[in-house]
Order: C-alpha cells, then structure tokens, then sequence
C-alpha cells in the first residue's frame, strides 16, 4: 500500500517551453502533497507544500508563478514548471501524506531536462 | 528550527561487513527521525523511523537505529552489508507536528564485493 506515481519519469523540453509533472496517490488520500526538487549528488530541498482545495505554500526563494502547483483532488497533485530554462533542469520529486498519518510516501521522481 | 547533519558524504564496507552511517540532528522540539534509501533514478523508500517509542527502532532489510538524545543522534546500522544495499541514504528529521521533513545531505553506501 501508500503508493505514489509521478509521470513522466523524464521528460526533455525546450527553453522557454511549459512543462507539467504529475503526482498520484494510487490507494491512498493525499491530503497534503510536497514538492521537492535534487540537484546532483545534492539532498532534497523543499519546493512547496499543497492541501488539497487550497493554495500552495511555497518555501522561501521559489517563484510561485514559475512553479505552478494545483492540488485539486485527494489523489492528484500537478506541478507545472513554466517558461523553463536550462538552470530548472533537475529531479523533481513529489511525496503525498494522509491526514492523522506521520509517514511522507515518495515518488520516484521525474527528471527534467531543459535544452 | 530543526536540522540533521550526515557525517558521512560516502561509506565503503564490504560485503558481509557492519554498516554505520551517521547522523546528527538538531530540533526545538520532540522530533521524529527517519532514514530513507534512495537507489540512482529512484524514489525514496522509507527504511525506519523513530517517534518517540522505543530508542531502538528496526526497519526494513536488516537495518536499524538508535535514538540517543542525549547525543542527538541517529546513527542507521547493519550487521551485514549486501550488494543491494548500495545506494544513498538520506537521514531526516521533523520537528513535533510539523509536516515539514528537513533532510541530511546523504551518505552514499558503496558495497564492495
């Protein structure tokens, strides 16, 4: 159980172009989603938290209106990285938690690299 | 404010032998600690976490750790390294009932054969 999808596990894009990454909860509801980005041979940073129904929260120093986060089903988070350039290139990762429960489930990630 | 620092950016051992890797952490309040593993290209899979029930805590595939607050430690063991367990381990921690995860900057396990 407590699976999380992302698709696509890569993806290449041009400069300037929009991309959008999706997280699934597959047998579970996410109540709240994170988004994190890696860089290489880097940890995890945290990009945003989203509840499901509401806003994002970003964490300080990410562009909102360039990482566009909508977290409109219990099951379903989009993470949609806009006009990006090559210095967005990176492993994204979304991790999905139900409500009353401690454990973050992680996806395996999607790799993004931009031209 | 809570932070976890891994002393370790790479461990070798060889098959057979203990594992340590190790880990320190810094929080305000009653923190959960986890350990995740993290093979190339994959997601994370949580190995074990601690919060605030028993100090010894066992995971998956072998490996345990031990919560030492007085030493504000964490350290992930294995009695005995397998090839597969080659990969990069990440220690994490979490302060009180926060939902925010802060995590280490990871060890990299390599298993010689």
């Amino acid at each position: 159980g407590a699976v999380v999808s992302q698709h696509p596990s890569w993806v290449i894009c041009k400069s300037g172009t929009s991309v959008k990454i999706e997280c699934r909860s597959l047998d579970f509801q996410a109540t709240t989603m994170f988004w994190y980005r890696q860089f290489p041979k880097q940890s995890l940073m945290l990009m945003a938290t989203s509840n499901e129904g509401s806003k994002a929260t970003y964490e300080q120093g990410v562009e909102k209106d360039k990482f566009l986060i909508n977290h409109a089903s219990l099951t379903l988070s989009t993470l949609t990285v806009t006009s990006a350039h090559p210095e967005d290139s990176s492993f994204y990762i979304c991790s999905a938690r139900t409500s009353g429960r401690d454990t973050q489930y992680f996806g395996p990630g999607t790799r993004l690299t931009v031209l | 404010a809570q932070s976890v620092t891994q002393l370790d950016s790479h461990v070798s051992v060889s098959e057979g032998t203990p594992v340590l890797l190790r880990c320190n952490y810094s929080s305000s309040y009653s923190p959960s600690l986890f350990w995740y593993v993290q093979h190339p290209n994959k997601g994370l899979q949580l190995l074990l976490k601690y919060t605030s029930a028993a100090t010894l805590v066992k995971g998956i595939n072998g490996f345990e750790a031990e919560f030492k607050k007085s030493e504000t430690s964490f350290h992930l063991t294995k009695p005995s390294a397998h090839m597969s367990d080659a990969a990069e381990y990440f220690c994490v921690v979490r302060e009180g009932s926060a939902r925010q995860l802060t995590f280490g900057s990871g060890t990299q396990l390599t298993v010689l054969p």
